[in-house]
């Protein structure tokens, strides 16, 4: 499995960030995503996660205010827009396989990243 | 949301010399904690699970342990691909947030 994200490279403030994460070599059914971003300034800070697949998934995603994650089952993808930015959410965002087992939890594959610059 | 503080924020080491980074929560976690590698320009890289289960393909000179607040990763003989940056993560709780990392130098 790989995941590419692409991203619009530069947003203005107060605009929506939208981020997109292609996944191959498997389906996004039936698994945990999540994205993450990464600055200089603060190191890797988590967004949010999603679960492909089923009704009433353990755990899911109670939101994160400005972030909102969604799967397009369709085009194998996930996305990530996050509303109202400002230069604080200048990053580099990844996406990621979160394994979710009994006795595995972490994220396990990792995108390439697309950096965004809000400016 | 829990607070991870990793320690030292870096240090220096030469190949061949022991290295280990403390990673401590600021609530108890069980054991649900994951070490990532971030080389220079790279994606970040999962080395460990649950605190001490090495992933497949790790080098064994890589080794977790700890539990509930206070965790290590210890990498032995250190070699010139492990200068890095490692991370720690907690994933007993929603958000799953990440220590600061501590940047291991030549």
């Amino acid at each position: 499995v790989q995941l590419q994200e692409s991203g619009p490279g530069l947003v203005k403030p107060s605009e929506t960030l939208s981020v997109t994460c292609s996944v191959t070599g498997g389906s996004v059914s039936g698994y945990y995503w999540a994205w993450i971003r990464q600055t200089p300034g603060k190191g890797l800070e988590w967004i949010d996660f999603i679960y492909s697949g089923g009704h009433n998934p353990s755990p899911a995603s109670r939101g994160n205010g400005r972030a909102i994650v969604s799967v397009d089952t369709s085009k194998n993808q996930i996305s990530l827009r996050l509303s109202s930015v400002t230069a604080a959410d200048t990053a580099v965002y990844y996406c990621a396989k979160l394994e979710y087992t009994f006795s595995f939890r972490a994220l396990q594959i990792w995108g390439q990243g697309t950096a965004v610059a809000v400016s | 949301d829990i607070q991870m503080t990793q320690s030292p924020s870096s240090v220096s080491a030469s190949v061949g010399d022991r290295v280990t980074i403390t990673c401590r929560a600021s609530q108890p976690i069980r054991g649900w904690l994951a070490w990532y590698q971030q080389r220079p320009g790279k994606v970040p890289r999962l080395l460990i699970n649950a605190a001490s289960s090495l992933q497949s393909g790790v080098p064994s000179r890589f080794s977790g342990s700890g539990s509930e607040t206070d965790f290590t990763l210890t990498i032995d003989s250190l070699q010139a691909e492990d200068f890095a940056t490692y991370f720690c993560q907690q994933t007993n709780n929603f958000p799953y947030t990440f220590g600061q990392g501590t940047k291991v130098e030549i």
